[in-house]
This record gives structure tokens, sequence and C-alpha cells, in this order.
């Protein structure tokens, strides 16, 4: 069955660096998403991404926040200046789109520990 | 705007024993319902979807629930809980729309007990 792979699987930074989130959706899907997951809390939509642009973000994905599929296959959510908060496990998702709530097909995420 | 509410964070259950984790939802529009399952360390997985068809719909591992738009509710049931259940389960809700976002819920962490 097709997957959504992500890479890492678990990244340690220092707080204020840059960090990639990698995601290959699966092939034929045309709508993408970053979730995120504070441990032990609920998962939060960060931002969809559709036709090579944002198709809508949330409040928490401010201006050091961006998304981008350089190659037509990569899904990379790039956070600037990392801070403390940012600790969490980010979900890719992605859907194909043709129907509505067909639902997503999530990555087994990537866990972002900022220190 | 649209919501999600789940009775509980925390449900235990003995082994054998019905399952019942609850969903209500908020949403101005005819909504699609969704439940994920995510096991320790994993990521989330779709059990199963309810988009306007039949309304008990049945999904993986034995998992089914019902839709009752009088009580905007979408509640988890299984007859029978097996040790494997132990999970985390999320109802989530969307619109439906081109982007169709989604909205979970908190969560409710379900244990089996032996």
């Amino acid at each position: 069955e097709p997957e959504v792979t992500q890479t890492p699987s678990h990244q340690v930074t220092q707080m204020g660096q840059e960090v990639i989130l990698r995601c290959v959706p699966i092939s034929n899907h045309l709508y993408f998403y970053w979730y995120r997951q504070i441990l032990g809390q609920k998962v939060e939509f960060l931002v969809s991404f559709y036709n090579n642009e944002i198709s809508e973000k949330s409040e928490i994905f401010d201006d050091q926040f961006s998304v981008e599929r350089p190659d037509g296959s990569n899904f990379t959510l790039k956070i600037r200046s990392t801070k403390l908060e940012d600790s969490a496990m980010y979900f890719c998702a992605s859907r194909p789109g043709q129907i509505a709530g067909d639902g997503y097909t999530f990555g087994s995420g990537t866990r972002l520990t900022v220190v | 705007a649209q919501s999600v509410t789940q009775l509980g964070s925390h449900v235990s259950v003995s082994e054998g024993a019905l399952v019942l984790l609850r969903c209500n939802y908020s949403s101005s529009v005819p909504p699609y319902l969704f439940w994920y399952v995510q096991y320790p360390n994993q990521g989330l997985q779709l059990l199963l979807k309810y988009t306007s068809a039949a309304t008990l719909v049945k999904g993986i591992n034995g998992f089914e629930a019902e839709f009752k738009k009088s009580e905007t509710s979408f509640h988890l049931t299984k007859p029978s809980a097996h040790m494997s259940d132990a999970a985390e389960y999320f109802c989530a809700v969307s619109e439906g729309t081109s982007y169709d976002k989604v909205i979970f819920g908190p969560g409710t962490s379900l244990s089996v007990i032996p």
C-alpha cells in the first residue's frame, strides 16, 4: 500500500537553528498538509498546500515557517529559527483530492526536539 | 467554525469488553467525520470515515461508528476489546471542501486490561 514517507524520524536541534523536515507524499496525490502534535496534546493543523502554493495556514504557521515542493516529489517544512516550543511531532499528510472527505494518508512523523 | 470534543481523555476496558469512545462535533455544514488511531511512537492511521453515505460505518480492526445528526455524535465502538487495541484515538471533522482541512479532537487514550 502506498505510504507517505517522512525523514528524519527524529531530529535534535539547538534553539535558533534552522531545520528542514522532509516528506515524500503519495505520488498521485494533489493536496499536502503539515500537522504538529506537541507531546500529550492534540494534533494541530499547520498548513495545506495545493498546486504549488499555500491554500490555507493556521495561526501557528507564522513567518518562521515555510513550505515548498521543490522537485515535484518532496514536500518540505522549514522552520527558520527554532524555539523551544517548536518541540513536537510533525506529521505530513497527503490526499488524492478528487473526492471530498476522502481522508488523509499520514506519514509516521518527525519528532523535533529543540534544546 | 468546526470543532470536535471527545468525552474522556482516558478509557480503560477489560479484554473482551465493549469499547465505546465518544465524539461530538460542531459544524456549520454537513460534516465529513473520521476516526484515526495512533499507536505508541507511530503516525496516524485512518480507522474509518463518514462521508454522507450510510450512517453506520465499518472500519478496520473490527471498529465501527455511527453518525447521529440529531445528537451531533460519531461514537466509535468495538464489540470485544483486544490487547492490541491499546492506543490513542482521535476523532476528526472536515467540511469536505477542496482543501479539506481536518480538525482533530483532543484524543482518547484507550487501555485494555488483561
